[in-house]
């Protein structure tokens, strides 16, 4: 069963906590992206990763950070900086042959209470 | 800055009608335009997509019609179901290295109804 899971689907956090939320790919796709979705808005791109141990700042990158040790996994951390972490999170993927498609994740919203 | 302007925010069409809704873009080196559809609680799922040397995509009920001079593409909707009830977002993609950077419309609430 190919495709891109992400876990937690619900997350609750306390204020001044770090989380960290996990999108793992089996489509075997270099690029890996977050971004993140609030009510009325368009999804906004938080970083992405176009190769292992590397990635880049997308538009919104302030109070969060990102790792790629794997392929297939590209973690997001959201720490304590984010003055408004509450929202919808979606990780995607794309491959390198097909670059300008991005295939979705099912989300994790996290509620900060 | 929003560089992909999407209208209408909301629209209702009976079953068996047209929808149509409308993305602007400003920027002149996006190459790659998506359309995506999501269901409440979903990740969005990639509907149809276009390039801009192409003025027409047409893929089964859902049509992207591009106007590259004007900077506008739409999507249309034919003989609409309910089951088509859902959010629309418009996206323009520009590449970057081996990735690409997609920006969003604000996206288009579309209700069916019987």
């Amino acid at each position: 069963d190919g495709g891109i899971t992400q876990s937690p689907k619900y997350l609750f956090r306390k204020e001044g906590q770090n989380v960290t939320l996990s999108c793992e790919q089996n489509l075997n796709h270099d690029a890996m992206y977050w971004y993140r979705q609030d009510p009325g808005q368009g999804l906004r791109l938080i970083y992405y990763s176009q190769i292992v141990n590397d990635f880049q700042k997308g538009d919104i990158a302030e109070g969060y950070s990102v790792s790629r040790e794997k392929k297939e996994s590209f973690p997001l951390t959201v720490t304590s900086a984010q003055k408004n972490p509450t929202a919808f999170y979606l990780c995607a993927s794309g491959s390198r042959g097909r670059a300008d498609t991005q295939y979705f994740g099912p989300g994790t919203r996290l509620t900060v209470l | 800055q929003q560089q992909v302007k999407q209208s209408p925010q909301s629209l209702i069409v009976q079953k068996g009608g047209i929808s149509i809704i409308n993305c602007a873009y400003e920027n002149t080196a996006f190459d790659y335009f998506p359309w995506y559809q999501q269901f409440p609680g979903k990740g969005p799922a990639l509907l149809i997509a276009i390039r801009p040397d192409v003025s027409e995509k047409k893929e089964g009920r859902f049509t992207i019609s591009f106007n590259k001079s004007a900077k506008q593409f739409s999507l249309h909707i034919m003989d609409s179901q309910p089951g088509d009830s859902a959010t629309y977002f418009c996206a323009a993609s520009k590449r970057t290295g081996t990735a690409s950077k997609l920006t969003f419309g604000t996206g288009t609430r579309l209700q069916v109804t019987l």
